[in-house]
């Protein structure tokens, strides 16, 4: 069965410092990656997604995740935060693979960024 | 990516209860996926909901609790019945487009039982 597990509840970065939001997972199949970003009182928006093509992968606004197979890893990178950024992140894998999957959570990971 | 709309953005409703939840998309899809996203946790699948089938139910989950009709490819509706308190959270719809489990989330439905 798949999982995901998010290090860190609540990472706190200074404005223009790196941003490093840890995850890694398990799957029995070739997993499909994602990282979604929630702002507060929204919805969940994808931000980047891996499906077996390059290892680095780019999202929107910066964002970028890098999937190690050699260490079950799926980490979420930004070079400068921005006070923008502050919201909490899941990373999820795919159930189940393929058009009929579902999607398993981390527990999310809540990024502050302080002026 | 997909448009997704849900009704109602939130509610305050009394324990026992039932409440629907509407979502709309913009376009037709295959598979609409509920979840749950109870106060401070991460996201729980619910059901997946395919047009012109019953819905599959994930482990804890049931029909009774949460009735989905799927009446067409753009449209679908979760039930919450006999609400308690315990059903406080978010409810949110997605949508699978892009061929590799892609899934696009609506904005929720944030639900307050008293």
């Amino acid at each position: 069965a798949q999982s995901v597990t998010q290090l860190g509840s609540h990472v706190s970065v200074s404005e223009g410092a790196l941003v490093l939001l840890r995850c890694n997972y398990s799957s029995s199949v070739p997993p499909y990656l994602f990282w979604y970003v929630q702002y507060p009182n929204q919805g969940l928006q994808l931000l980047l997604k891996y499906t077996s093509a390059a290892t680095l992968v780019k999202g929107i606004n910066g964002f970028e995740a890098e999937f190690k197979k050699s260490e079950t890893s799926f980490h979420l990178t930004k070079p400068s935060a921005h006070m923008s950024d502050a919201a909490e992140y899941f990373c999820a894998v795919s159930g189940r693979g393929g058009s009929q999957g579902n999607l398993i959570f981390g527990k999310g990971t809540k990024l502050s960024v302080k002026p | 990516s997909a448009v997704i709309s849900q009704k109602p953005s939130r509610d305050i409703c009394q324990r026992g209860t039932s409440l629907t939840i509407q979502c709309q998309v913009d376009s037709q899809v295959t598979m609409m996926f509920w979840y749950r996203q109870q106060p401070g946790q991460s996201l729980t699948l619910i059901a997946t909901a395919n047009q012109g089938s019953e819905a599959t139910y994930e482990s804890g989950f049931v029909i009774d609790k949460f009735p989905i009709s799927r009446p067409n490819l753009t449209f679908s509706t979760l039930t919450v019945s006999n609400m308690s308190p315990e059903d406080s959270s978010i409810y949110l719809c997605s949508v699978a487009r892009g061929g590799v489990d892609t899934q696009y989330f609506g904005p929720g439905t944030r639900l307050t039982v008293l």
